[in-house]
């Protein structure tokens, strides 16, 4: 089963960019990338996910690399309601079904 | 609107006691998933159920036991054979052959 490694906590000035990465060196051909935040005692939110090519929505863009081992989540200009813990997971199949597993994340403050 | 519904919020249970959290989605979603989160940890998945009428074990099962009777419901009981039982409990729920998982927003159980 493919897992992910992220830093375990980074930082980030209002206004700028924050890029967290995510590695997912076994990450198999058929398997998406999954990224979700999850604010202080709240259940995880969706923000985005990919297989192959960058994806952007409202929210985020997503960087994945050709070789499918790494990716960075962005957040262009980061607010002080960005300041959460983010996980990267991938879609991992277990008897035939797809469990999602979440490990610590990133735990990212964004300061004034 | 459509999503899911934890209840309660909080729960106080004393030691030697069952207690039931209870989870409601109307997303019409196959899959549901109950989590377990402790302070400063990633989520650990208790138990998952694909189908009605079918669940499955997940990495921490001991001490806990689910019902899926109907589609919409996935309830959650902590027996007292669970040693350490005070944490955040988070439900989810998603499409089986979909790609992204929902989640209620938690509930908060301590053992006084």
């Amino acid at each position: 089963d493919a897992k992910t490694t992220q830093p375990p906590s980074m930082d980030c000035a209002e206004g700028r960019a924050a890029n967290l990465p995510c590695n997912h060196s076994t990450i198999s051909g058929n398997e998406y990338v999954y990224w979700y935040r999850q604010i202080h005692s709240q259940g995880p939110q969706y923000i985005i996910h990919g297989l192959k090519n960058n994806e952007t929505n409202e929210m985020a863009s997503l960087i994945i690399t050709e070789d499918r081992k790494s990716s960075t989540l962005i957040l262009p200009h980061a607010t002080l309601r960005d300041t959460a813990v983010y996980y990267c997971i991938v879609r991992l199949a277990s008897g035939g079904s797809y469990i999602p597993t979440f490990g610590r994340g990133t735990s990212l403050i964004v300061h004034p | 609107d459509g999503g899911i519904t934890q209840s309660p919020k909080y729960l106080f249970r004393k030691e030697g006691q069952n207690v039931t959290l209870s989870c409601e989605q109307n997303l019409n979603h196959d899959a549901m998933y109950w989590y377990r989160q402790d302070p400063g940890q990633g989520l650990r998945l208790i138990y998952y159920s694909q189908i009605v009428n079918d669940f499955q074990k997940g990495d921490i099962a001991e001490g806990y036991s689910v019902s899926r009777e109907k589609k919409e419901s996935f309830p959650l009981t902590v027996t007292s054979a669970q040693k350490n039982p005070t944490a955040f409990y988070l439900c989810a729920s998603s499409q089986s052959s979909g790609n992204t998982i929902y989640f209620g927003e938690g509930s908060w159980l301590t053992v006084v």
